[in-house]
């Protein structure tokens, strides 16, 4: 029944490894994101793609690379990790919209960079 | 530029008191400003939102009002309880023509029995 999954849902790893976090939405939505949560809560968004296009690409480092088989996933993979990678990862997913719309967040991906 | 100013930073009232959050958003194209409750260990949820039509909207304890001249919109708790325990976040839209969703810093708001 959950609207946005993503998993995992905890990631230990150490520097310098890669690794990915998958999402998947069943609302039906057009438009998905991934936003960084860091430890004083800051809700910073990284990316957003609208059936499968890329359409929102903020600074983020290239080790990031976002990918969306299709509207209802989309995957973050992360190369070379760092410890400043240490962060909760949300996806999320709206209807598509050019004047604003709720979001809907998944319950998050903590990743602990050791 | 892109920004949204929230304060404040923590707030601290006793159970049944009113607390009151504001926003202020730089981009005057906003027109949709939704606000967010984040629980210790939880997703951001949504818990009211507000367009630009209208000045407040209301839903039972909780308020939202906005004023577009001056750019800012602000959440009002009343009764609160212990459960309204969390981090609350605003946001606003910004303009290129997709839901690009700008949070505020968010504010922790402790309600105590």
């Amino acid at each position: 029944d959950t609207a946005v999954s993503q998993t995992p849902k905890y990631l230990v790893t150490q520097m310098g490894n890669d690794k990915s976090i998958k999402c998947e939405q069943n609302l039906g939505h057009d438009t998905m994101y991934w936003y960084k949560q860091d430890s004083k809560k800051f809700l910073k968004i990284m990316f957003s793609y609208n059936n499968k296009e890329l359409i929102i690409n903020e600074t983020v480092p290239n080790r990031f690379s976002p990918k969306s088989p299709d509207k209802a996933h989309l995957n973050l993979h992360i190369n070379s990790l760092e410890l400043g990678d240490s962060a909760v990862y949300f996806c999320a997913s709206s209807p598509y919209s050019v004047s604003g719309n709720t979001i809907y967040f998944g319950e998050g991906s903590w990743l602990t960079v050791v | 530029g892109e920004n949204v100013e929230q304060h404040p930073s923590t707030l601290s009232v006793q159970e049944g008191d009113s607390a009151v959050i504001k926003c202020t958003y730089s981009d005057s194209a906003s027109n949709y400003f939704p606000w967010y409750k984040q629980e210790l260990g939880k997703r951001p949820q949504l818990i009211i939102d507000i367009r630009s039509n209208v000045g407040e909207k209301k839903d039972q304890r909780i308020a939202v009002t906005l004023n577009k001249t001056a750019k800012h919109f602000s959440l009002h708790i009343t009764e609160t309880q212990p459960e309204d325990s969390a981090v609350y976040f605003c946001a606003a839209p910004f303009s290129g023509g997709y839901n690009k969703l700008i949070f505020g810093a968010g504010t922790r708001l402790a309600v105590h029995p």
